[in-house]
């Protein structure tokens, strides 16, 4: 079945200890969004790719990165992550970004920070 | 920036009874998604509406759109167990780019 792999599930680092979360999709399409979702909020898209262009949300803060080497596979880094960081983090992924393209989930990685 | 709110909260149902949530937007949306997420779980897409007045019905899930195109409502027909989860609705405002997602409204259902 085609679906969206994260991996991993569980995620623990340590309070500045750079950590790098993956995203993987077999739906062939060409846009991969990050979002971060705390505990009993909404999901906040952190950025998104749209085939390799690159395009960050305003508030996302600089200790987010992101990388897309292939149209299969995206990255998060986080470069220094501290103890408000912790949280789910989704990738998702879309046909497209225009409006009208539903988006695809995975089941997420869920980050802890110590 | 564009904010979608949406109410309750949180909502708890016996068995059987009706559920509503509703989705208010700040500025008028091209189109609004919902979607489903039981606990534990990942976001499920439900359902897209595009229209003015649209209405879409998923058995015993009912999803209109408003006239204005500024607000949506969710309404669950005779709630079961198995539809326990947060609602969550998403926009896409007329000159976005990325869907804004409400706050959802996590519902609870006893038997």
């Amino acid at each position: 079945d085609a679906m969206v792999i994260q991996n991993p599930r569980y995620q623990v680092t340590q309070f500045g200890k750079p950590v790098t979360l993956s995203c993987s999709q077999t739906l062939n399409h060409n846009v991969m969004y990050w979002y971060q979702q705390k505990s009993s909020q909404a999901p906040k898209l952190l950025f998104h790719y749209y085939d390799k262009d690159f395009n960050n949300e305003a508030d996302t803060p600089d200790n987010f990165q992101s990388r897309r080497p292939n149209t299969s596979f995206c990255f998060l880094d986080i470069r220094s992550p501290g103890l408000g960081d912790a949280a789910m983090y989704l990738c998702a992924t879309s046909r497209d970004r225009a409006p009208g393209y539903e988006q695809y989930f995975g089941p997420g990685t869920r980050l802890t920070v110590t | 920036g564009q904010q979608v709110m949406q109410i309750p909260q949180y909502q708890h149902v016996q068995e059987g009874e009706d559920f509503t949530t509703y989705c208010n937007s700040s500025t008028t949306l091209s189109n609004i998604q919902w979607y489903k997420q039981r606990p534990g779980g990942h976001p499920v897409f439900l359902i897209q509406l595009v229209k003015s007045g649209e209405v879409k019905k998923q058995k015993r899930l009912t999803f209109q759109f408003g006239e204005a195109k500024k607000n949506s409502s969710l309404h669950i027909t005779a709630t079961q167990t198995t539809d326990v989860g947060t609602y969550f609705c998403a926009g896409w405002g007329q000159a976005g780019t990325a869907l804004i997602f409400g706050k959802g409204t996590t519902l609870s259902v006893s038997s």
